[in-house]
């Protein structure tokens, strides 16, 4: 499958633990998006990097979350302290591209569930 | 007023009706736009997009962008229970790559 995966696809949590995600874009691609989506809404975007540099926070990521692309290749978010209101799917796409628009690719997202 | 409006339905159709799906904006900067489809608890499946006005036609889907009403619609011909799923728009300004979403229509398409 040369898709872009997520790993895990599924996380359950408590209060004030940290999680980690990670995602593997699509194989050469430059570009890779993060996105959150909760119920019943469509996706918002986090951040994005074009290959190793995070180039664009949406002022939803708060200073709990970071995330890091250190290779280019697979990127990771890390949430501290959880919070009840971080339970979403977290949503990764990638892209290859320079300027402007490049169709993006979707995986299949990680779940996130605070209790 | 979010930048996207979307009615998020469920919108419910027999099996062979013409789907007329919507969005409105409010961005005039918005210059590319997307369908997405996503079925339930999977990744957002991008349908089709357009750039700026016009029409666009895939097999049973047509596009549609009106930039002077700030409107976008998807029309799906000979719908199938396949077709059932939440379908999201999104948009993206000139010179820009990040996607803003509206948040979706569920469709329901019954044999």
């Amino acid at each position: 499958d040369t898709g872009v995966s997520q790993d895990p696809r599924h996380k359950i949590t408590k209060r004030g633990q940290n999680v980690t995600f990670r995602c593997d874009p699509i194989s050469e691609h430059n570009r890779l998006y993060w996105y959150r989506q909760t119920l019943g809404q469509g996706p918002e975007f986090l951040t994005y990097f074009q290959n190793e540099a995070q180039l664009e926070k949406s002022r939803l990521l708060s200073d709990r979350f970071s995330a890091e692309r250190p290779k280019g290749s697979f990127s990771t978010l890390e949430i501290q302290r959880t919070e009840q209101g971080d339970s979403a799917m977290y949503l990764c796409a990638s892209s290859f591209g320079q300027g402007g628009y490049n169709e993006q690719f979707f995986g299949p997202g990680t779940r996130l569930t605070v209790l | 007023q979010k930048e996207v409006e979307q009615d998020p339905g469920p919108l419910s159709v027999p099996e062979g009706a013409i789907v007329s799906l919507n969005c409105t904006y409010s961005n005039s900067a918005f210059q590319y736009f997307m369908w997405y489809r996503q079925y339930s608890r999977k990744g957002p499946e991008l349908l089709m997009y357009t750039y700026s006005s016009g029409n666009k036609e895939d097999g049973r889907f047509t596009a549609q962008v009106d930039k002077s009403s700030k409107y976008i619609s998807l029309f799906i011909r000979d719908s199938q229970p396949s077709d059932s799923a939440t379908y999201l728009c999104a948009m993206v300004n000139s010179g820009y790559s990040t996607l803003t979403f509206g948040k979706g229509t569920m469709l329901l398409v019954s044999p």
